[in-house]
């Protein structure tokens, strides 16, 4: 059975760099492709970015393009995503799931990430 | 970027009914999924493909529609049915989603 453990929730200040590790079990990292979701507090679903490999790289929404990074670790089978100059409005629930929309990925998500920016 | 516009915001209706949740593209899109998310969790695939069941999902949902226009399709609706509802393209970076849709008991 395939899950994504993703880390816990964390406080940050504002300008703060935050990393959320999402760790694949019951199969191997190499087989699918992480992408980043988030959701602000009561509002929307929001992509971040994901790795696409019929391209061989990884793509993030221009939202975030120079703020965020995203990488893998193939011995752990653990997936990160990185995040500098934190500001309230990036407060959310942040989830790592197996590309989105892709019957074939299998439809997996973490169970979310709360980061909190506050002073 | 493509935007995805989708209505109504939410909608009230009892068990047993029917709702059709609706979204539109900016411009034609060819990959577009449909999520359903409850209060406190991970959103859950439904439809794929526009019209594509996901695996294990009941067939009282039911999704249709190309180029610009999609709607998912909610028959006989259950009591685990009530939950909020996305929009997705995936045809095209960055991804898009739809605002999301409360259905609601009513």
């Amino acid at each position: 059975q395939v899950q994504l453990v993703q880390s816990g929730a964390e406080v940050k200040k504002p300008g703060a760099s935050v990393r959320v590790s999402c760790k694949v079990s019951g199969h191997t990292l190499s087989g699918f492709s992480i992408h980043w979701v988030r959701q602000s507090p009561g509002d929307g679903l929001e992509w971040m970015g994901g790795f696409f490999p019929e391209d061989g790289e990884t793509k993030y929404s221009p939202q975030f393009q120079g703020r965020v990074t995203m990488t893998e670790d193939t011995t752990s089978d653990t997936a990160f995503l990185e995040m500098a100059g934190l500001t309230s409005e990036d407060t959310a629930i942040y989830y790592c799931t197996t590309r989105p929309g892709l019957a074939a990925a299998g439809d997996h998500w973490g169970r979310g990430t709360l980061i909190t920016v506050s002073s | 970027d493509v935007q995805m516009t989708q209505s109504p915001s939410s909608v009230s209706a009892s068990v047993g009914d029917s709702v059709t949740i609706t979204c539109r593209a900016s411009e034609s899109i060819r990959w577009l999924a449909w999520f359903q998310q409850k209060p406190g969790g991970a959103p859950k695939l439904l439809i794929y493909a526009a019209s594509s069941l996901f695996t294990g999902v009941p067939s009282r949902f039911r999704g249709s529609g190309s180029g610009t226009d999609f709607t998912l399709t909610i028959s006989n609706i259950e009591p685990e049915d009530f939950a909020t509802y996305f929009c997705l393209q995936s045809g095209s970076v960055p991804l898009t989603f739809g605002g999301g849709t409360r259905v609601e008991l009513k």
